[in-house]
């Protein structure tokens, strides 16, 4: 099993809602990421989490707030975006962030936000 | 930095037609490669990977061959099918574990 679900599959929000995506791996993986894709680009990498502890913050806004409540989960809050955040928001995850045979990185479905 | 760089798409040949997508790296070290697909309004899928100099990754007819004295890593598949229509990318992993991937190339096929 490789599988990493993202929910929702689509959300769409005003400038001023509070909303969270969410994403779940049972792989047993240790290192977990966040990642934002606009249309017809590359993923851009925004969080890594390490045992659950923030790894890496590519810096990010501060509207964008990730948590990693347990092992098999990540969440990403989000609070007063702006539509130039409108984005596919991809999550993934390794089995460990600092071995690099270890670290494929399997990604979810993702989430598209829409930002009006 | 470490960097990828893929040949600009888009790329659209007959079904049966032999596919080659170019993908060339920069990084210090020995980095991991790997190809992934994103097929429409999807996520990434890994496609194949390869760790060390001379491996090839293989999976579903494609290949790709890592060779150290070109920095290269060529995506390859004799016999494309429309099914095959998507974005593919390819990306490194190196020293500072940092996934880094080229722009994408998106292949469609024709019937």
């Amino acid at each position: 099993d490789t599988e990493v679900t993202q929910t929702p599959k689509h959300l769409v929000m005003g400038m001023t809602n509070k909303k969270s995506l969410k994403c779940e791996q049972h792989m047993g993986h240790r290192a977990m990421y966040w990642y934002k894709q606009k249309a017809k680009k590359p993923p851009e990498l925004m969080f890594v989490y390490s045992y659950e502890k923030l790894s890496i913050n590519e810096s990010v806004p501060s509207r964008f707030s990730p948590e990693c409540p347990n092992s098999s989960l990540l969440n990403l809050h989000l609070h007063a975006l702006q539509p130039e955040d409108s984005a596919l928001y991809l999550c993934a995850s390794s089995q460990r962030l600092m071995d690099l045979a270890k670290n494929i990185q399997y990604f979810g479905a993702g989430t598209r936000l829409s930002v009006l | 930095g470490d960097s990828v760089t893929q040949m600009e798409g888009p790329v659209t040949l007959s079904e049966e037609a032999f596919l080659t997508i170019n993908c060339t790296y920069t990084a210090t070290g020995y980095p991991s490669l790997f190809w992934y697909v994103q097929y429409p309004g999807e996520g990434l899928q890994l496609l194949l990977k390869a760790t060390k100099a001379d491996d090839k990754g293989s999976n579903k007819g494609f290949e790709a061959t890592y060779r150290k004295e070109t920095t290269s890593f060529h995506l390859e598949k004799g016999s494309v099918q429309v099914s095959d229509s998507a974005v593919y990318f390819c990306a490194l992993i190196g020293n500072n574990n940092d996934m880094r991937f080229g722009a994408g190339t998106r292949l469609t096929v024709k019937p």
